[in-house]
Formats: structure tokens, C-alpha cells, sequence
């Protein structure tokens, strides 16, 4: 079982909804993370956040919008997306930075339809 | 920008086998180096972090070494069985602040 949890599982959405990708960890880690996966891919960096300051968008369009409301959460709000933003939406926490190993949730599977 | 190269991409061998996977990246001025498994359809799982100071980590049956000077991790994994088939994800960071992934190698181990 992974320590860091993301809801919900699976996601169907059409491209005029608005939707919430939620992720938790309570191992007390301090940097999280938000990677994007398609099929056969490495993951892709999108955002990160460092004691709940955004310190690194990797320009993601503005169609995602991370949000850290504590320590212990991040979510990632989604809006008018495209087909192509379909994948696996993948999220990981480190306890200060990249000295440290990253925690991967098992991820989202998005489809926009 | 830093580049992560991971061969070979797929590898099959049989139970028992001892094996290396490659892994060489392009800005030798990193902080560490991960190695990841991941299984289909679920997340990333960390098997060893090598700062870039160490030459080398070991967890039983795997072991991976970092050569910054040239530009290159191996991981060794000893004694294969079919639960090691996976796909293995190598990952160097940039400038310290982002992980940069490999596009893996996907082993499969036979009984």
C-alpha cells in the first residue's frame, strides 16, 4: 500500500466540466509533487510545491490549477481540458526536496471525453 | 537541460539471472540519482536514492551504482524472479529542483 492516497482512482469528464483531483500524504513531507503519465511515457513534471508555496510550474496551461490548502494536502483542479490531457496523473511527496526519496501515489486515470 | 537515457528499453530473462539495466544522463552536475519500479497501471515505487557523493546503494537483491564523471547509474539486480517484472525507471534531478525521468526499461522474468 502506497503512504501517499489520490482520489479518485478513475475520471471521466468532458471537456466543458469542471473537475478535482485530490491527493494526501501524512508522512509529514514538506515537497509535493504533480507528475503527468501517458501511455508507454516517463512521467512529466508539472508542478511543485515546497511548505505549500508553488515553487516550480513547469508551463502547464492555466487549464490545470494546483492548489496546496495544507501541509498534508494537494489537489489539482481541472477546467475546460482537451483529449490529449487524458493520462495518468500522478502524484509524490518528498520530505524537504530531492535529497530525499519521492513517494508516489498510485495515480489517477483521467479520460476527457 | 538534463536528459536521461535508459537501455536497454525492454529486457525477457529467465528466473534466477543476474541482471543490470543502464542508465546515463547528460548533466553530470546532479544531486542524486533514483531508481523507481513501476508496475502497470500504478504509481511510481522508490527502490534506491544515490546522493552524489556515494558511489553506490544497496537493498538486498539490488544494487545501484552512480558514475557522475561520466554520466552514468547501473542497476544490478541479482538472482531475478518474476515478481521483479516491472518496468524500471531511472530519474536524475536538475538543478536540484525537478526529477528528470528515463524512459524505463521493461523487464520480464520467466519462470
Amino acid at each position: 500500500d502506497t503512504e501517499v492516497t489520490q482520489t479518485p482512482k478513475h475520471l471521466v469528464m468532458g471537456m466543458t466540466n469542471k473537475k478535482s483531483l485530490k491527493c494526501e500524504q501524512h508522512m509529514g513531507h514538506r515537497a509535493m509533487y504533480w507528475y503527468k503519465q501517458k501511455a508507454k511515457k516517463p512521467p512529466e513534471l508539472m508542478f511543485v510545491y515546497s511548505y505549500e508555496k508553488l515553487s516550480i510550474n513547469e508551463s502547464v496551461p492555466s487549464r490545470f490549477s494546483p492548489e496546496c490548502p495544507n501541509s498534508s494536502l494537494l489537489n489539482l483542479h481541472l477546467h475546460a481540458l482537451q483529449p490529449e490531457d487524458s493520462a495518468l496523473y500522478l502524484c509524490a511527496s518528498s520530505l524537504y526536496g530531492l535529497n530525499s526519496p519521492l513517494h508516489f501515489g498510485n495515480g489517477t486515470r483521467l479520460t476527457v471525453t | 537541460k538534463q536528459e536521461v537515457t535508459q537501455i536497454p528499453a525492454a529486457l525477457s530473462v529467465p528466473e534466477g539471472e543476474n541482471l543490470v539495466l543502464n542508465c546515463s544522463f547528460t548533466d553530470s552536475a546532479i544531486y542524486n540519482l533514483q531508481w523507481f519500479r513501476q508496475d502497470p497501471g500504478k504509481g511510481l515505487t522508490s527502490l534506491l536514492l544515490i546522493q552524489s557523493s556515494q558511489r553506490e546503494q544497496t537493498s538486498g537483491r539490488l544494487n545501484a551504482s552512480l558514475d557522475k564523471s561520466s554520466g552514468r547509474s547501473t542497476l544490478y539486480i541479482a538472482a531475478s524472479q518474476p515478481g521483479d517484472s516491472a518496468t524500471y525507471l531511472c530519474a536524475a534531478d536538475q538543478a536540484g529542483t525537478a526529477l528528470i525521468f528515463g524512459k524505463g526499461t521493461t523487464l520480464s522474468v520467466s519462470s
